[in-house]
């Protein structure tokens, strides 16, 4: 079965603080992907990698970035929380080509 | 652009009954990919469906068939014999035709379905 980690289930922060997600997935898929889910909006994609050390910018990429430094792992960093980044972030993967993603458990951040 | 829209915020269904759950699309790429998706309050994504639009049949999976009509561009999710543990968050996704190479997806709003017994 495929498996896709995420490091933390809950997360509190404080506005201000430097956040690290980490996702890591053990199916060697070239391509992660990150959301962010919130109430009436959907799932929307923050960023996404399709190699490593190669990041993509989604629809709502200000206030993130990325970093793929090894397949199976990629990395969300908020460099400087705000409470408006308070959300369910999901992370997903697939292989190139195949057309359905498998994500993780997701993690609840709350910035304070 | 591209655009999935799912008009019901929320549904109820008595247990045993089928239930429909609304999905409209909008895209000029001629080749693209349909996906329901299940989040249960545990809070993870579950794939159902998948139709891709060259497909000539409907998908199915178990109680699970999407009611594809291109014309329209539809894409309905259609449970058969509703069961309380379909309670949840049932979102419609569409791969990303300019981004679809990675496999990108668009999603919906969601649509929370409430089973009553």
């Amino acid at each position: 079965d495929v498996k896709v980690t995420q490091s933390s289930r809950y997360l509190v922060k404080r506005t201000g603080e430097k956040v690290f997600l980490e996702c890591v997935q053990d199916m060697d898929h070239e391509n992660m992907f990150w959301y962010r889910q919130d109430p009436g909006l959907g799932l929307r994609l923050i960023y996404f990698s399709y190699d490593v050390k190669m990041k993509e910018k989604g629809d709502i990429p200000e206030g993130y970035s990325v970093s793929r430094e090894k397949k199976e792992r990629f990395s969300l960093i908020l460099e400087s929380a705000s409470t408006n980044q308070t959300s369910m972030y999901l992370c997903a993967s697939n292989l190139q080509g195949d057309n359905e993603q498998f994500f993780g458990p997701g993690t609840r951040l709350t910035v304070l | 652009a591209q655009k999935i829209t799912q008009t019901q915020p929320g549904m109820f269904v008595q247990e045993k009954e089928a239930v429909t759950l609304d999905c409209t699309y909008d895209t000029s790429d001629p080749s693209y990919g349909l996906f329901w998706y299940k989040q249960p309050s545990s809070g993870e994504m579950i794939f159902l469906i998948y139709q891709g639009s060259y497909d000539q049949q409907n998908a199915t999976e178990g109680r699970y068939s999407l009611n594809f009509q291109k014309a329209r561009k539809s894409a309905n999710l259609v449970i058969s014999a509703s069961q309380l543990g379909d309670s949840a968050m049932y979102f419609c996704a569409m791969r990303d035709g300019v981004r679809g190479s990675q496999g990108n997806l668009i999603f919906g709003k969601g649509t929370k379905l409430s089973v009553k017994p």
